[in-house]
């Protein structure tokens, strides 16, 4: 099993330009995130889908949309990159809504100039 | 609210030394605590987990007890080694649940020389 995918690994963007994140799983997981990770500042939860066909705002959702595709895949959009969203970008999944343990993908480091 | 705040790093300490990272919480009812480590170049992982009072989480030589009287889910090991050096996150799941479950602290990043 791969666990949680994630592409591309590193991005560079200029200001206004838009781009999609993908996240995959293999492990038939219910439930799928999506953090940035900042420093100094930990995880931060930007959209979560606690099951396949619905998706909720987290912590910090302006700036981005999220398409939950199908049970495996999870979709993270922006629509206008800025230089605020430089960060590294996390998916996560897990078993089940309230399942305490989340699997993380590798990141993706995404750089807006 | 329910937050978590764990001691700033960076921590550096020599192989074999004892090893303890301060976590404390803020939550309301009786939320479930978490360890999560983060090797460089990677994801998180689960490091270990405690469900309620006075448990005792432990894996690979870390643990970590739920107290509850001081608020605090503190992580220690022995004898740390290199393969240590990471950055650890602690973490809480609010009774119930709540947006995405976990809320995290800021990190401690740790580093052990040989």
């Amino acid at each position: 099993n791969a666990g949680v995918t994630q592409t591309p690994k590193f991005q560079v963007l200029k200001t206004g330009q838009s781009m999609t994140l993908q996240c995959a799983q293999d492990m038939n997981h219910n439930s799928m995130y999506w953090y940035r990770q900042d420093p100094g500042m930990g995880l931060r939860l930007i959209y979560y889908s606690a099951s396949e066909g619905t998706t909720d705002k987290g912590e910090v959702p302006n700036g981005y949309n999220v398409s939950r595709l199908n049970k495996r895949e999870f979709s993270l959009r922006l629509e206008s990159a800025a230089p605020s969203q430089t960060s590294v970008y996390f998916c996560a999944s897990s078993e089940a809504w309230g399942s305490y343990e989340q699997y993380f993908g590798p990141g993706t480091r995404l750089t807006v100039t | 609210g329910n937050s978590v705040t764990q001691m700033e790093g960076p921590v550096t300490l020599s192989e074999e030394a004892f090893l303890t990272i301060n976590c404390t919480y803020t939550a309301t009812g009786y939320p479930s605590l978490f360890w999560y480590v983060q090797y460089p170049g990677e994801g998180l992982q689960l490091l270990l987990k405690a469900t309620k009072a006075d448990d005792k989480g432990s894996n690979k030589g870390f643990e970590a007890t739920y107290r509850k009287e001081t608020t605090s889910f503190h992580l220690e090991k022995g004898s740390v080694q290199v393969s240590d050096s990471a950055v650890y996150f602690c973490a809480l799941c609010p009774y119930g649940g709540s947006q995405g479950n976990l809320i995290f602290g800021k990190g401690t990043k740790l580093s052990v020389k040989p």
